[in-house]
């Protein structure tokens, strides 16, 4: 079965400095890897990606990710972090479920909190 | 494109009585999926939908819980005989099919359910 392990609960940040959030999965085959971010009380907003292809992604607010196959690392990163940066992120690696275009299972890790100070 | 809703976004209930909650996925995204989240946890898979038919099923699903997607449209997931243990965000996603590139789960802004 599928896992992800987030090994920060909390970090915190001074605005402006660079982040890092750090994500290591097991799975399988290879893995399509989701981060989303969640402010207190509210639904998942999708930060970025990685189906196949170039293992750097970008994705909205300035978040890239980078995928290492060899550390089964996908960890997140913001070269210059802003107050409303604040929330939670979650990091998820989708199993397929069915072959071919099918759906996946999504399983999350229990997420890091980021506090950002101004 | 209006996003995933959910309705209603907080309940609060007695223990021992029912509760159905909404979900709305975006328009024409045929692929449905419920998630719990608890306090200082990430989501776990629930159930998947592809249309009006319930794919697959958690073992976290206990018999107190069903979910339904009579039109391939909204869904609803009820819990009978609520337990304090079901206090927790119940989320909502759903994504259209296609190639890879466009799977991804595009989720709604929860239902949170208290049961005292």
């Amino acid at each position: 079965a599928q896992s992800v392990t987030q090994p920060d609960i909390h970090i915190t940040v001074s605005e402006g400095a660079s982040l890092e959030l750090r994500c290591n999965y097991s799975y399988g085959a290879t893995p399509y890897l989701f981060w989303y971010v969640q402010s207190p009380g509210q639904g998942l907003q999708l930060l970025l990606k990685y189906f196949s292809g170039d293992t750097l992604v970008q994705g909205i607010k300035g978040f890239e990710a980078e995928f290492k196959r060899s550390q089964s690392s996908f960890n997140l990163r913001k070269p210059s972090v802003h107050w409303s940066d604040a929330a939670e992120y979650f990091c998820a690696v989708g199993a397929r479920r069915y072959s071919g275009a099918g759906s996946y299972q999504l399983t999350f890790g229990k997420g890091t909190k980021l506090s950002v100070i101004p | 494109d209006t996003g995933v809703s959910q309705n209603p976004r907080h309940k609060i209930t007695k223990r021992g009585q029912n509760v159905t909650f909404r979900c709305d996925p975006i328009s024409e995204h045929n692929r449905l999926y419920w998630y719990r989240q608890t306090l200082g946890q990430g989501p776990e898979f629930l159930t998947y939908f592809q249309n009006e038919a319930q794919l697959e099923k958690s073992r976290l699903l206990s018999d107190r819980f069903s979910a339904e997607r009579p039109k391939g449209s909204f869904s609803t997931l009820e819990i009978q005989r609520t337990e304090q243990g079901d206090s927790a965000m119940y989320l909502c996603a759903s994504t259209s099919t296609g190639s890879a590139d466009q799977e991804t789960q595009y989720f709604g802004p929860g239902t949170r359910l208290l049961v005292l």
